[in-house]
């Protein structure tokens, strides 16, 4: 079965620190990915969105960046966080038609001081 | 006007109680809709799709109205274990940014 890993689950940060959260997915391969951000009270928004290794597409220009240097493999980071960095950030693997069905991983909770 | 709307809530209602949420969509090519629960500080979970004719999974009934642009989940004897925050999510084809996910509709089922 199919399985998605995200990690930190929690961080503590300081303004212009730099970031780095990863996300993993088991039991599939060439999955579509992506990188959400839920503030407080607010729907989830898509940061980034990919197809395949080294393919990103950006929604919104932000502060962060995505890479994907292995099929299974998402990563989310910034160079200097911001205090507005702060949020829920899920990764998600999408499957049925369309890639529309999304599994969310447990998510990793920043929180930027 | 936003792409998916839903009343925050919070709905209170004590357990056996029937409740129904709505959600409206802008969009009039939307093609694919769902409903998600999220519990606190937790990931979202699919709930179920909603499909054209509607479609009922247990005490969960969801319903499509394309016409008006709106789907709705009714959750019939609610249990305590209901409280969550219901997303209201719709799927347009076409470029990436393909789900668009609603604000939730906070729910919590009292004894």
């Amino acid at each position: 079965s199919q399985t998605i890993h995200q990690w930190p689950a929690t961080l503590v940060q300081p303004v212009g620190s730099p970031l780095s959260l990863e996300c993993t997915v088991e039991g599939t391969s060439n999955p579509n990915l992506y990188w959400y951000r839920q503030a407080a009270g607010r729907g989830l928004q898509l940061l980034f969105y990919s197809v395949g290794i080294g393919q990103i597409s950006s929604e919104v220009p932000q502060n962060l960046s995505a890479s994907r240097p292995q099929d299974r493999q998402f990563i989310l980071s910034s160079k200097k966080l911001l205090l507005s960095d702060s949020g829920f950030y899920l990764c998600a693997w999408g499957e049925g038609a369309g890639a529309n069905v999304l599994t969310f991983g447990a998510g990793s909770r920043l929180t930027v001081l | 006007r936003k792409e998916v709307e839903q009343d925050p809530g919070p709905f209170n209602v004590p357990e056996g109680a029937t409740v129904a949420f709505n959600c409206t969509y802008s969009n009039s090519a939307s093609q694919s809709f769902f409903w998600y629960r999220q519990d606190c500080r937790k990931e979202p979970k699919l709930l179920m799709s909603v499909y054209s004719s509607g479609n009922e999974d247990g005490r969960f009934t969801a319903q499509l109205n394309r016409a008006s642009q709106y789907i709705s989940l009714l959750i019939r004897d609610s249990k305590l274990s209901d409280s969550a925050t219901y997303l209201c999510v719709v799927y347009s084809f076409g470029g990436y940014n393909k789900l668009i996910f609603g604000a939730g509709t906070r729910l919590a089922v009292h004894p």
